[in-house]
């Protein structure tokens, strides 16, 4: 079955500075990638995805990029802002069976002013 | 507003006393899930259910059952509750099958 390993555990970066985390995944049948966020005592909240068919996607100041032959992506966050510490976790999936999420064990992002 | 509500979001119990939690959408969405959360191990599914009437187990399913009665209500129940169990429950539901929307989480104490 699918593992996602997710690096690092914890980050803390200054008000300003970029955050990367980084996943890799163990089933080359996964082509479906989504990020979440979970703020203090909040359930996760879907940032962005991407699947198979992209290398890289952007939303405003965050992006993911998808190595599928090294089987790893990454979350990008530039400019980073106080509001933006929280637990992200990223997770792995096919379309075929989609509501089969694997996710990772979450990376605790703490941006200091 | 979308959203998935909880019920309780926080319950403190005793081994071996049976127990419900409730979730609700209100957005009409086939899909529904149970996950938990303990530290270091990310989100578990526990089970989901793809329309009413429809469910299949996850990778943690032992000592839970499901029901999906009506589409807007996926309740996970404890029937024999163990210490164990004691962890951060999420439901989730999505139009897709891709988990779009959580709940805010309850958690339980098993003593």
């Amino acid at each position: 079955g699918e593992n996602v390993e997710q690096h690092p555990s914890t980050l803390s970066v200054q008000e300003g500075d970029s955050a990367v985390i980084k996943c890799t995944y163990s089933d080359s049948a996964s082509n479906y990638f989504p990020w979440y966020k979970q703020e203090l005592g909040k359930g996760p909240q879907l940032i962005i995805d991407i699947r198979s068919n992209v290398g890289e996607k952007k939303d405003q100041r965050i992006a993911v990029t998808l190595n599928k032959t090294a089987k790893h992506f990454s979350l990008h966050i530039t400019e980073t802002q106080p509001e933006d510490s929280a637990v992200y976790f990223c997770a792995a999936t096919s379309y075929n069976y989609g509501q089969n999420f694997v996710f990772g064990p979450g990376t605790r992002l703490s941006v200091l002013p | 507003e979308a959203q998935v509500t909880q019920n309780p979001r926080y319950l403190i119990t005793v081994t071996g006393k049976k127990l419900t939690v409730t979730c609700s959408q209100n957005m009409n969405h086939e899909y529904m899930s149970w996950y938990r959360q303990d530290p270091g191990l990310g989100l578990r599914q526990i089970y989901y259910s793809m329309n009413v009437e429809v469910t299949d187990k996850g990778d943690v399913p032992e000592g839970y059952k499901v029901s999906r009665k009506e589409k807007r209500n996926f309740p996970l129940i404890l029937e024999s509750p163990s210490p164990n169990q004691t962890s951060l429950y999420f439901c989730a539901s999505s139009s897709t099958g891709f988990w779009e929307y959580f709940g805010p989480g309850t958690r339980l104490l098993v003593l």
